[in-house]
């Protein structure tokens, strides 16, 4: 049973039309939960860590929120350089050799 | 900045052969991990180091094996490639926050 579902898998924008992404999460204790940006051909990058309900952090255009069950990935305003695959990763709380479940993410498109 | 790099961007290996991926991390991070990375399955895990000489078992361990000698390089070895080893492998470090630095990935082809 997969720990990570992310919605939708794949997402196509116009420049400057606001969206979310979701990642809900089945971990029993939520030690935090990591966001990636994956370009084509390219490792995931790293841009957020949140660790507890309530937290958000931003970065651009590009803000994350965090609830008990799920995470959202906020985008204000895409741009095209936006475009890639957006991934999620909790980490369980039991979890001390720091492994992470990752979801198959959403494959974002800005077109012009 | 954590860098993590791997020896190649792009390889190309005939099947039985033996094949080495390496990875080097230079923020003397304690744990490392293999991933491979294929259309419609996301990433899965592979093995992973906690220290030196140490590892685990992914999820798909199969037809791979890992070396750990020194804290900064962790090398995944395909004993016998066959066609179904074709993908990108991705390498990761762990940092003080569990996030993982990924490296850029080796897209091995298996023929």
């Amino acid at each position: 049973e997969d720990q990570v579902t992310q919605s939708p898998e794949a997402l196509r924008l116009q420049e400057g039309e606001s969206s979310s992404l979701n990642c809900s999460y089945t971990v029993s204790g939520l030690r935090g939960l990591f966001w990636y940006r994956q370009d084509p051909g390219k490792g995931p990058e790293f841009l957020f860590t949140l660790y507890s309900a309530g937290e958000e952090k931003e970065k651009e255009r590009l803000k994350a929120t965090l609830t008990k069950k799920e995470s959202f990935l906020h985008i204000t305003a895409p741009k095209p350089e936006d475009s890639a695959t957006y991934l999620c990763a909790p980490i369980d709380r039991g979890s001390t050799l720091g492994r992470l479940y990752f979801g198959r993410g959403t494959q974002l498109t800005v077109w012009p | 900045d954590v860098k993590v790099t791997q020896s190649s961007r792009y390889l190309v290996k005939r099947t039985g052969e033996k094949v080495f991926l390496e990875c080097v991390q230079d923020m003397d991070h304690e744990n490392m991990f293999w991933y491979r990375q294929d259309p419609g399955l996301g990433l899965r895990l592979i093995y992973f180091s906690y220290d030196v000489k140490m590892k685990e078992k992914g999820d798909i361990p199969e037809g791979y094996s890992v070396s750990r000698e020194k804290k900064e390089r962790f090398s995944l070895i395909l004993e016998s490639a066959s066609t179904n080893q074709t993908s990108m492998y991705l390498c990761a470090s762990r940092g003080q926050g569990y996030e993982q630095y990924f490296g850029p990935g080796t897209r091995l082809t298996v023929t």
